[in-house]
């Protein structure tokens, strides 16, 4: 069965950096990994969206192996307004069929 | 620009009432999306669109119908409402696919609730 997995929820403080893994067993060969950031009572807004090996911009990093089984969203030295939950979308195939498919997403909740 | 905004943004239905939600986008972006988000899940894909005039079915899409009649615009109507279609509601619109702007928007959701 094709599938995402997240971790359900991660405790980080501020300063730190935080590392969420999205594995995705049976992903499509050809389209992008990305990840979004949801705050309450919103709808989610992108951070950062990959094919393969390594993608960084001005908030995060993603980290994708050669096998794309999984993705790894990296936020360097996270802070208070951090905290939201974080979700991967990948297309995954399922059958003949190719299915856009969220993550049940990770809450992080950043301490200060 | 407002982005993708969502119409109405609650409603409260009794079982088998119907309604349409409205989605409208001012980026002239070719592929739009209906989710659902239920409490501790992530979204689901109900229906989506890859230009005007074309409707596809996603993971979820039992119970509801859509349309795009126009490219700005993209109909998500409940036939007969069911206690099991409680959700919040997010519409979603992407340009076209090209190097390293695939990202979808997302408009702020609405909170449908079947009583």
């Amino acid at each position: 069965l094709a599938k995402t997995t997240q971790p359900i929820s991660m405790d980080s403080y501020e300063g730190q950096e935080v590392n969420i893994t999205c594995s995705h067993n049976n992903i499509a060969t050809n389209d992008y990994i990305t990840w979004y950031q949801q705050f309450p009572s919103q709808g989610p807004r992108f951070i950062i969206q990959g094919y393969k090996t390594k993608v960084t911009n001005e908030v995060a990093s993603l980290f994708i192996p050669a096998d794309r089984k999984s993705s790894t969203l990296s936020l360097p030295r996270v802070s208070l307004s951090d905290t939201a939950v974080y979700y991967c979308l990948v297309v995954l195939l399922s059958g003949s069929a190719r299915q856009l498919t969220f993550g049940s997403g990770t809450q992080l909740t950043v301490l200060p | 620009n407002a982005g993708v905004t969502q119409t109405p943004k609650f409603r409260v239905l009794k079982t088998g009432q119907s309604m349409t939600l409205l989605c409208a986008q001012d980026m002239n972006h070719e592929y739009m999306y209906w989710y659902r988000q239920d409490p501790g899940m992530g979204l689901r894909l109900i229906h989506y669109s890859v230009g005007e005039g074309t409707t596809a079915k996603g993971e979820v899409p039992d119970g509801y119908n859509v349309s795009r009649l126009k490219k700005q615009n993209f109909l998500l109507g409940l036939e007969s409402a069911a206690p099991s279609q409680t959700s919040v509601y997010f519409c979603a619109s992407r340009s076209l696919p090209s190097e390293g702007h695939n990202e979808q928007f997302f408009g702020p959701g609405t909170r449908l609730t079947v009583l």
